[in-house]
């Protein structure tokens, strides 16, 4: 039963157009969500998070959208940047479970020059 | 501020053998979660510690095993190594506790092969 779900495995993106990478989620209890970017081999980094009370965050080129009756978020990363290709994961928290994150598959986002 | 560190980085067991993984949060954080990523399950949760105390547990064998110690640091253990259980271990760290934010700051994981 996978809770997080990302259906794209990758995104191409021509560097400085606009990156937008979707994530679903089917448990309700989700409160909080949180995106991060992974290399190979290292730990994933955080980007930005959401909480279920709003509908939009941005922190600088990314911004999180959450959609809460289609149970739908998305991260927009303008203008993509070569150095945003990386694999990215969508994760989510029930908010008495805070420590447990659930995470969706990943997508890889590769930006070309 | 010092992020999250892990050690070893990486660790060859052989089938049967045991492993002890270790954990340093980012100074103030009280809250270690730990996870498992592998190519066929991607990442998950195995559990989490908060003052000492385990507060969460993902779907591991009794094998796979935790605690955590006064200074928050942590150690992850597991028992009866199987082929299966090579991956990369992941780390994460949350200041928790009322007020405080929800994001979980990772380490470089510890790449655990086993033979």
């Amino acid at each position: 039963d996978q809770q997080v779900k990302q259906n794209s495995p990758s995104l191409s993106v021509q560097e400085g157009r606009i990156s937008i990478l979707n994530c679903d989620y089917t448990n309700s209890m989700f409160d909080y969500f949180l995106w991060y970017k992974k290399y190979p081999a290292e730990g994933p980094t955080f980007l930005i998070s959401i909480s279920s009370i709003k509908d939009k965050n941005e922190d600088g080129r990314f911004t999180v959208f959450l959609n809460k009756s289609a149970k739908h978020l998305s991260l927009h990363i303008v203008p993509s940047q070569p150095g945003d290709s990386a694999v990215y994961f969508c994760a989510a928290s029930a908010g008495n479970q805070g420590g447990k994150l659930i995470f969706g598959q990943g997508t890889e986002l590769s930006v070309k020059p | 501020k010092a992020g999250v560190t892990q050690t070893p980085r990486y660790l060859i067991k052989t089938r049967g053998q045991q492993v002890t993984l270790s954990c340093s949060p980012i100074s103030g954080h009280r809250s270690v979660s730990w996870y498992q990523q592998t190519p066929g399950q991607g990442l998950q949760f195995l559990f989490e510690y908060f003052s000492e105390t385990q507060r969460n547990k993902g779907n591991f064998p009794g094998r796979f095993s935790g605690r955590q110690f006064s200074n928050s640091r942590s150690e992850m253990n597991v028992s009866t190594l199987e082929l299966g259980d090579s991956a990369l271990y992941l780390c994460a760290s949350a200041q928790r506790g009322r007020g405080a934010s929800y994001e979980q700051y990772f380490g470089p994981g510890t790449r655990l092969t086993v033979t």
